[in-house]
């Protein structure tokens, strides 16, 4: 079946606007996290959503950042106002997450690359 | 913040060497996962260990979970030049929960 997917793949903004990144997770998948990752460095973790309940949000930078998965499928993350600093790849990944130990493994979309300039 | 300390940063051999990548923690992970990336693509799940001990094999990969469950190494026989990327180790407190990653080593295999 299909992985997860992210839209767009590349995103340019200009410092202060608004954007908003989306992620596909695998079907049936109820877990779905968001991370960061620096050039060169590994993900760090933003927000996590167990179907549509938001479980985690303590890695969220600031409250610039949002994440949201209303029907417990899709999700999107919006940054207002974007700083330069917040140039990143942003990843999704979802999960089985059954609360059985197996179900640990996340399974990651290619990403979406933000710049700000 | 619990952290995932990964050695060597970089690596950089010749095909046909032998290698081993460390993760080191000091608290202990109900699992661990390695991954492997590439450039401009999202991390692809290469194993995960739950077991104090465990050692799994993939080909010419084998990786290790430390007895205490602190710790885990990647070992790779013979590698080859399609073994290029970076290696990621994560691990999690608890089942279904984030992932906490390591910053990753960059291997370069060269012919």
């Amino acid at each position: 079946g299909a992985g997860v997917s992210q839209s767009p793949r590349y995103k340019v903004a200009k410092r202060g606007q608004d954007v908003a990144l989306r992620c596909d997770p695998i079907s049936g998948h109820v877990s779905l996290f968001w991370y960061q990752q620096a050039l060169g460095q590994g993900p760090e973790f933003l927000t996590y959503f167990q179907n549509e309940a938001q479980l985690d949000k303590s890695g969220l930078p600031s409250d610039r950042f949002f994440a949201e998965r209303p029907e417990g499928s899709v999700s999107t993350l919006k940054i207002q106002r974007t700083q330069q600093e917040d140039s990143a790849v942003y990843l999704c990944a979802s999960s089985l997450s059954l609360g059985k130990i197996w179900y640990n493994e996340q399974f990651f979309g290619p990403g979406t690359r933000l710049t700000v300039l | 913040t619990q952290l995932l300390e990964q050695s060597p940063q970089f690596l950089s051999i010749q095909e046909g060497e032998n290698l081993t990548v460390y993760c080191n923690s000091s608290s202990v992970f109900s699992s661990l996962q390695w991954y492997r990336q590439e450039p401009g693509e999202g991390p692809v799940l290469l194993v995960t260990v739950v077991t104090g001990g465990e050692v799994k094999k993939l080909k010419r990969l084998t990786f290790q979970f430390g007895d205490a469950r602190k710790d885990s190494s990647l070992h790779i026989t013979a590698a080859q030049t399609g073994d290029t990327g970076l290696y990621l180790c994560a691990g999690a407190h608890q089942a279904g929960t984030a992932l906490i990653f390591g910053k990753g080593t960059t291997l370069s295999v060269s012919s």
